[in-house]
């Protein structure tokens, strides 16, 4: 089946650095992906979808100067979170969807800000 | 209001006992619905899509009422494997962006 993969899976990093996650789906392509943050005991939330070939769309509430995400081709979304203080510290998810109504989820990056 | 709200829970059940999660949604436009399963620390993944004429996998059963706005899981003879949280989610369909409920955490007990 579908596979979607994202690299690193975690990360801890000082305060003030940035950190690229990346999201490639293995077997299929796919010309939009979605970008979640899900915070300790609480849901998955939007952040953005990110648009092969064109700019990101960001989720209210979301500044798309800290997090930018990059669409380059069919098979790859980055997601740079820039200048990451501890509250940016979650559990990033990212997701393709395939020609149904379905989505696969990559296995999340676990972010560590100190 | 919350677009996908879910039984706070957590559901503490035996072994072999019956569950059942509920869930509403206040979007009339939503167009599919998908009940998803969470394990801690881990990317969710579907359980399965909820139909409105309701759609069984098992153990597991789903109910759709577009009227009320209302979803719903039930889980059989549950197992030991079936501890995880349990998200509703819903989707506007065209968009294909998912809309999660917070999620109902069970734990079956031996």
């Amino acid at each position: 089946g579908a596979v979607v993969s994202q690299h690193p899976s975690w990360v801890i990093c000082k305060s003030g650095t940035s950190v690229k996650i990346e999201c490639r789906s293995l077997d299929f392509q796919a010309t939009t992906m979605f970008w979640y943050r899900q915070f300790p005991k609480q849901s998955l939330m939007l952040m953005a979808t990110s648009n092969e070939g064109s700019k990101a769309t960001y989720e209210q509430g979301v500044e798309k100067d800290k997090f930018l995400i990059n669409h380059a081709s069919l098979t790859l979304s980055t997601l740079t979170v820039t200048s990451a203080h501890p509250e940016d510290s979650s559990f990033y998810i990212c997701s393709a969807p395939t020609g149904t109504d379905t989505q696969y989820f990559g296995p999340g990056t676990r972010l560590t800000v100190l | 209001r919350k677009e996908v709200e879910q039984d706070p829970g957590p559901f503490n059940v035996p072994e072999g006992a019956t569950v059942a999660f509920n869930c509403t949604y206040s979007n009339s436009a939503s167009q599919s619905f998908f009940w998803y399963r969470q394990d801690c620390r881990k990317e969710p993944k579907l359980l399965m899509s909820v139909y409105s004429s309701g759609n069984e996998d098992g153990r597991f059963t789903a109910q759709l009422n577009r009227a009320s706005q209302y979803i719903s899981l039930l889980i059989r003879d549950s197992k030991l494997s079936d501890s995880a949280t349990y998200l509703c989610v819903v989707s506007q369909g065209s968009a294909r962006q998912l809309t999660f409920g917070s999620g109902t955490q069970l734990t079956v007990l031996p």
